[in-house]
């Protein structure tokens, strides 16, 4: 099966701060990674999928990149709303995985 | 509006068994894959099971292999999610997602998810 690594684990920084995410997976995933964003006590929300994709709706703050095995999370200039917990995913094989989340926490 | 909505959740014994629905309106249910997705208190997110547009095709984590069963009803737009022999360790809160551009081979993009329904396993 195939693991998924993100760091860090926690972070704090403060609004306006450019926040990268960085997921790293066991193998190859062929760029078939995703992030959710998760607010206390609400659902995951789909931010990007294939790496780079922006889901509809998602503010362009949002960014992703990478291939092959190292992937990252772009926050361009953190605001107040986007204090949550992100997650990684990879979606090639099966069984999906999640990287155990990054909290991102106002400094 | 897309809308997803989990019941069936509850306080069970271990060795119990509970049924999870997920209503889904709002889309073409019958034309999307959709998954179950659980979270433990405090704790990441797991992926339990994922079941093909016409339920033909059904997929497990080896956590819950042979004890829980994935299944749809595209006349009544509801998914569902039979778990038996429950442990303390499925406590959870469990998610349904609707799953874009899945395969086979591919579990696809979850691409909605519902707001979750709590399961806690104990005596």
């Amino acid at each position: 099966d195939i693991q998924m690594t993100q760091s860090p684990s926690s972070l704090s920084a403060s609004v306006g701060d450019r926040v990268t995410i960085t997921c790293r997976a066991s193998q190859a995933i062929n760029n078939y990674l995703a992030w959710f964003q998760q607010k206390p006590g609400k659902a995951p929300k789909s931010l990007i999928y294939a790496a780079s994709s922006l889901q509809s709706g998602v503010p362009s703050k949002f960014s992703g990149s990478g291939s092959g095995t190292d992937f990252t999370l772009t926050i361009s200039s953190l605001q107040p709303e986007d204090f949550a917990t992100y997650y990684c995913q990879q979606y090639d094989t099966y069984p999906p995985a999640f990287g155990q989340g990054t909290k991102v926490e106002i400094k | 509006e897309v809308q997803l909505l989990e019941s069936g959740g509850g306080l069970v014994q271990p060795g119990g068994s509970l049924r999870l629905s997920c209503a889904a309106s709002g889309f073409t249910f019958s034309s999307y894959a959709m998954t179950w997705v659980r979270q433990a208190p405090g704790k990441g997110l797991e992926w339990v099971s994922a079941i093909s547009t016409g339920g033909a095709s059904t997929y497990y984590a080896d956590s819950v292999k042979g004890r829980f069963t994935i299944s749809r009803a595209n006349s009544k737009n509801t998914l569902y999610l039979q778990m038996n022999s429950l442990r303390a360790e499925d406590t959870a809160v469990y998610y349904c997602a609707i799953i874009r551009d899945g395969s086979s081979s591919s579990p696809g993009v979850y691409y909605y998810w519902g707001q979750g329904t709590l399961v806690t396993v104990s005596s």
